[in-house]
């Protein structure tokens, strides 16, 4: 599976987004982009994947550019409730595929 | 929301005795997964599954054992505890979507 670099943490002020980056320069054809985060060592929570088109949920939009080597998480309204560390996965959606956790980005998020 | 269950949540226990961390879904989900984490680092797959009778070494060498008899559980065990498997186990599982979903873990103390 293609690794991700990511900034070790970043902040943004609370109403606001959050733009989160993502280098994955290896990634293969048939691998997605996957985000998931982790609030206060809880389980890691699934936020959004995509392909290569832009994506869009209730809870982020996920930026991929064109030549899939980086892409953005997008928190359009941050709230306090945010602040978590936000892992960028790359790997294929095959049967047996696994995730691997890099050490994420630490997003905090200030009143 | 996920219906992935782990017991017990916290455990101490003294040095040498054997445990066994809880892990089950009631999804129907056929992969399964356990995760190592020590505090403010990342998660390491120690072990998954893709099915009763399917049991798989993860990424990260672990004295852990694990069975999957029943497709909703999925149990680890550690036959001689030592202070240095004190840590956070988190258990997970997926189902034929993309998403995989975690348990709220459960954190060990060896003394």
């Amino acid at each position: 599976d293609a690794k991700t670099t990511q900034p070790p943490s970043m902040d943004c002020a609370e109403g606001r987004a959050a733009n989160l980056p993502c280098n994955h320069s290896t990634i293969s054809g048939n691998e997605y982009v996957y985000w998931y985060r982790q609030i206060h060592s809880q389980g890691p929570q699934y936020i959004i994947h995509g392909l290569k088109n832009n994506e869009t949920n209730e809870m982020a939009s996920l930026i991929i550019t064109e030549d899939r080597k980086s892409s953005t998480l997008i928190l359009p309204h941050a709230t306090l409730r945010d602040t978590a560390v936000y892992y960028c996965i790359v790997g294929s959606t095959g049967a047996n595929s696994k995730l691997t956790f890099g050490k994420g980005i630490t997003l905090s998020v200030r009143p | 929301e996920a219906d992935i269950y782990q017991t017990p949540r916290y455990l101490v226990i003294g040095t040498g005795k054997k445990i066994t961390l809880e892990c089950s879904q009631t999804m129907g989900h056929d992969k399964m997964y356990w995760y190592q984490q020590d505090p403010g680092m990342e998660l390491h797959l120690i072990h998954y599954s893709y099915g009763v009778n399917s049991t798989e070494k993860g990424d990260l060498s672990s004295e852990s054992t694990v069975s999957r008899i029943r497709t909703e559980h999925f149990p680890l065990t550690l036959e001689s505890a030592r202070p240095s498997h004190t840590s956070q186990y988190l258990c997970a599982s997926r189902g034929q979507g993309y998403e995989q979903y975690f348990g709220p873990g459960t954190r060990l103390t060896v003394t």
